[in-house]
Formats: structure tokens, sequence, C-alpha cells
């Protein structure tokens, strides 16, 4: 079955605490992102990654950092998580060929529910 | 810049009621149109798309149409479900001629419908 995979579902941590989100798509796509999702402001892009070893920020990176050593994996990282970073986390894939979309839809893991304390 | 509006929520109807949501756009080129769908607790799976002008995208009763003229996107459907209430996202894909490398999401609207 094609999915996007998160763990963990829920966390609750404290300030500081560094801690990393994993998220692992089986469908061999170029392209994830991370977003976060805050009421009234939809979702926002933190990082997104073209490929393997090719990453970006998006809207709201600052206290993020990612990876893409693999295609398949895009961790999320919090080095020293703040209060203002609890949000709801979104991992999502698609399918592209380099700069070049393909119309198709994109793919997303369930979610992180990330509280820091 | 590429860009989405969505209406703002949250919207309450009753069941059976018509909806409409709207959501307009811009964006230079040829972007795709989209319209995901998040249930409470999970994340957002795709409802429709529309990948040129004048197509319309259909599933689960819901329909939008991709209008180039007034660059908008509105989703609907003739009689909602309690089994309808979720928040709805339109977003925007650049295309494959565009330099532009990510999609854009609205800020989502929650919908609710009462028995």
């Amino acid at each position: 079955e094609a999915q996007v995979t998160q763990n963990p579902r829920y966390l609750i941590t404290v300030t500081g605490k560094k801690l990393t989100v994993t998220c692992s798509q089986n469908m061999n796509h170029e392209y994830m992102s991370w977003y976060r999702q805050d009421p009234g402001l939809g979702l926002r892009q933190i990082y997104y990654s073209m490929n393997v070893e090719v990453t970006d920020k998006g809207d709201v990176p600052e206290g993020y950092k990612v990876s893409r050593k693999e295609k398949r994996n895009f961790p999320l990282i919090l080095e020293s998580p703040s209060p203002n970073q609890t949000s709801l986390y979104f991992c999502a894939s698609i399918p592209r060929h380099g700069d070049r979309t393909m119309n198709t839809e994109a793919f997303f893991g369930q979610g992180t529910r990330l509280t820091v304390v | 810049g590429n860009s989405v509006t969505q209406m703002e929520g949250p919207v309450t109807l009753s069941e059976e009621a018509f909806l409409t949501i709207n959501c307009t756009y811009t964006a230079t080129g040829y972007p795709s149109l989209f319209w995901y769908v998040q249930y409470p607790g999970e994340g957002l799976q795709l409802l429709l798309k529309a990948t040129k002008a004048d197509d319309k995208g259909s599933n689960k009763g819901f329909e939008a149409t991709y209008r180039k003229e007034t660059t908008s996107f509105h989703l609907e459907k003739g009689s909602v479900q309690v089994s309808d209430s979720a928040v709805y996202f339109c977003a925007l894909d650049p295309g494959p001629y565009s330099s532009a490398s990510k999609i854009i999401f609205g800020s989502g609207t929650r919908l609710s419908i009462r028995p």
C-alpha cells in the first residue's frame, strides 16, 4: 500500500530537548516536504527536498533542520524545541522529475501532534 | 507570485444543504488545482483535481471547475451529509512550466454539518 508514515503520532516534550520526527514514503517519490498546521494559519511549509541531498527552506524554517540521505526518508529535527513550535506537523511526498511537477496529488502522513512545554 | 485565497470558515450547514466553498488563485503559467480534505485526526487526502482550464474535477458528490477567466476553483456539493464534516483545503501546483517548486495551500475551511 502506498503510504507516508510519520512517527511519533503524538509527542510531549520539554523546552530545549532535541527531538526528531521521522517520515518515510514507499512510493519512490523525489519530492518531500514538511508542513506545520496551526489554527487560522492553514498549512505552512517548513522545508522541502527535491531529491536526495537537495533540501531548501520553505516559509517557516527557523528552529528546524532536515536531512535527505535516502530517497524514502525525510526526518524533521528540532535541535532546541520551544513552546512556539507546538503544532500539528505533516510530512508529504509528491512524484516529480527534477524540478518538474507531474500534476499529481501530494500524499500526506497522518500527522504528528507536538507539544513543547 | 503564486497564491491561493480560500473562503474563511467555519461553515455550518444542515444535512442535505447545498455547499459552496470559494477558492481563487493567482498564478502564472499553467497551474493544476486541487481540493484536499482533512477528516478529524487524519492527514490530508486528495478530494479532486483539475489540471487545465475548463476541467471539472469530481469525487464523492463534490465538484469543482477550473475557471481561468475568473481564476477560481470553487468546491460544490448538492446535498451534504454529516460525514462531510472536515477541513477543506484548496491548493495550487505551479505546473511543469513554472520555476516555482512548491504547492501552495489555502488556509483551510472547516465545515460542520448538523444532522
